[in-house]
Order: structure tokens, then sequence, then C-alpha cells
């Protein structure tokens, strides 16, 4: 199946500080989809992006899906610590079909 | 509030013996799914369902056999557990529609070792 190239693996930063990270695909999604999975729980659906060019807000967070339909980045302004987590990139084909990056691991410093 | 509830947090088997993870969910939801998550491969699908009854191979499947007999309970089967399917399980489920998102809610996960 696709592969979902996502970056970084891991992220060590200091709290206040922005965080940026990619997903990217050799094939096309029609959503991309950002989730976070909190220690010992399952991932919670942060941001849904549907079309190309789309940016999206959610608080702190920002995620835009590329044009090419191939890629889409999160932002997040002025972590805190709760934003420890792992954070995984999801494209999705259709209704049964979803590929998942490999997370990237948040860990933020007070 | 969707819920999904998975049966256990943590188990540990043997190899070789037979496991049974349940998964519920209680609203009512058609698509049913189980991933497992290793680190550094994100979450890979074993299998789904999208009806009572109903299975579709993941991109995973080999070791693994489901079973839907009420719609809002999905269990995943190990018939021979073997070490290399120690990890964590996850099951998420969806509303089916056509041509439209709908997100997927997912379990606590099922944290499972096998020695």
């Amino acid at each position: 199946g696709q592969q979902l190239n996502q970056s970084p693996q891991s992220m060590f930063i200091q709290e206040g500080e922005d965080v940026s990270m990619n997903c990217t695909s050799s094939s096309i999604f029609n959503t991309w989809l950002w989730y976070k999975q909190d220690p010992g729980e399952g991932p919670v659906l942060l941001i849904a992006l549907y079309k190309a060019g789309e940016l999206t807000s959610n608080g702190r967070l920002t995620a835009q899906f590329g044009i090419t339909r191939k890629d889409s980045f999160l932002n997040i302004s002025a972590s805190i610590p709760s934003d420890v987590g792992i954070y995984f990139c999801a494209g999705q084909l259709d209704n049964n079909d979803m590929r998942f990056g490999a997370g990237t691991r948040l860990t933020v410093k007070p | 509030d969707v819920k999904v509830t998975q049966s256990s947090r943590y188990l540990v088997k043997r190899t070789g013996e037979k496991v049974f993870l349940e998964c519920v969910q209680d609203m009512d939801h058609e698509n049913m799914f189980w991933y497992r998550q290793d680190p550094g491969l994100g979450l890979r699908l074993i299998y789904f369902s999208y009806d009572v009854k109903m299975k579709e191979k993941g991109d995973i499947p080999e070791g693994y056999s489901v079973s839907r007999e009420k719609k809002e309970r999905f269990s995943l089967i190990l018939e021979s557990a073997s070490t290399n399917q120690t990890s964590m399980y996850l099951c998420a489920s969806s509303l089916r529609t056509s041509g439209s998102f709908v997100t997927q809610y997912f379990g606590p996960g099922t944290r499972l070792t096998v020695l």
C-alpha cells in the first residue's frame, strides 16, 4: 500500500516554542488527517483537511492540505507541556482506506 | 460521545496460545477496524469489517482472524500467538457513508506481549 513519510520522528522542544511536522506521500489522497495519541490512549482526531490548499486551524494547531494532494503539515504554536504525545498524519482515499505515517513523538520541556 | 472500548489494556500470553482481543463500540457504527501499532511503523491495518459477518483483509492479515457476530462487537483472534505479534493493538469504528469522509474513533488499545 501507499507509504506516508512523516518527519521528524521525534522532537524535543522548550515550552513556548513553535513546532512543525510534515507528511509526504507518493500517492494522492482525498483527505488528510492529523491525530494525537497521548501515552496509554488511542489516537484522537485533531484536524481533518478535505481539499487541496485548505488551511485549517484548531486552537494553537494549524494544518494544511498540500496543493499536490501528496503532502500535509501540522504546526503547533506556543507549545505547552500537555502537547506531549505522538502525532500521526493519515491520508484517506475512501471510507475504508486510511494510511498512517509512523508518527512524530513530541517532548516538551517546561 | 462515541465510545470504543477494548477488553484489556495489557495482556501477556505464551507462544502458541490462542488469543482473543475484544472491541465494543456504542454508536451503532457500521465499520470497525483492527490495527497494530509498532514503533517507527505507525498504524497498520490488519482487518476491517463494514457489516455484521462481513470482513476484509487489511495490509497485514497473516496470523490473524476476526469475527463480527454483532454490529457493536469486533473480535481479533490470534490462532497461535507468536513473539512477533507482540504489539499495541488498536480498534476503531466509523459510520459508513459513500464518498465523504467520516472520522474513525479509536479505543485505548491493548498492549499484547507474547513470551
